[in-house]
């Protein structure tokens, strides 16, 4: 059964800490990704990573940088988190290539206070 | 730009059909999706379907697909109480690896 998993379901954290989030997968996949879902706004990407080490852009870095040092493993790193980084967190994966599914955790529902 | 676009919310009773549309910008795009997430949980892959495709059947679940408007819709057929959950519509836009979501339907449905 494939899975990926989020270290946490519930954080709460004060403006500016530093806060990680980590995502582990056990199917391999080449490709991770880590969006935010916010009511009425979807699903927005953060960062992905297509390769240890390697990480691109999404659609909405800002505030946010990524880690990917071993392959089953992305971390999203908030530098300094503020509340309007109040949010959840969802991370996926999927193999190279393959453009149709993307496996995704069961999110961390991040409050800054 | 790309975009995906569903309306927010969808009630139905127990046992009728429930009909979520979406609409796209990109005709690039080579896959369309339903994804559905539970309270709760993370997103799961419901259906798919390739650009080429007008229609798509899997058991309860019909997904349409007019290139020409841009339109894709998912049919659920004797809607249960399992069903409510939010599904999003999604697409690959020009990109292999990404994927463009929309804000996601919230379907309720009511006994």
């Amino acid at each position: 059964d494939v899975k990926v998993t989020q270290s946490s379901r519930y954080l709460v954290k004060r403006t500016g800490e530093k806060v990680f989030l980590e995502c582990v997968q056990d199917m391999d996949h080449e490709n991770m990704f880590w969006y935010r879902q916010d009511p009425g706004l979807g699903l927005r990407l953060i960062y992905f990573s297509y390769d240890v080490k390697m990480k691109e852009k999404g659609d909405i870095p800002e505030g946010y940088s990524v880690s990917r040092e071993k392959k089953e493993r992305f971390s999203l790193i908030l530098e300094s988190a503020s509340t309007n980084q109040t949010s959840m967190y969802l991370c996926a994966s999927t193999r190279a290539g393959d453009s149709y599914e993307q496996y995704f955790g069961p999110g961390t529902r991040l409050t800054v206070t | 730009g790309e975009d995906v676009e569903q309306s927010l919310f969808l009630s139905v009773r127990e046992g009728d059909s429930s009909v979520i549309n979406c609409t796209y910008t990109d005709s690039s795009s080579t896959y369309l999706y339903w994804y559905k997430q539970e309270p709760g949980a993370g997103l799961q892959l419901l259906t798919y379907i390739f650009s080429n495709m007008d229609m798509k059947q899997d058991q309860r679940l019909t997904v349409l697909l007019n290139k020409k408007d841009k339109h894709l819709s998912l049919r659920i057929a004797d809607t249960q109480t399992g069903d409510s959950a939010i599904y999003f519509c999604a697409e690959t836009g020009d990109s292999s690896y990404k994927l463009i979501f929309g804000s996601g339907t919230r379907l309720l449905v009511r006994p």
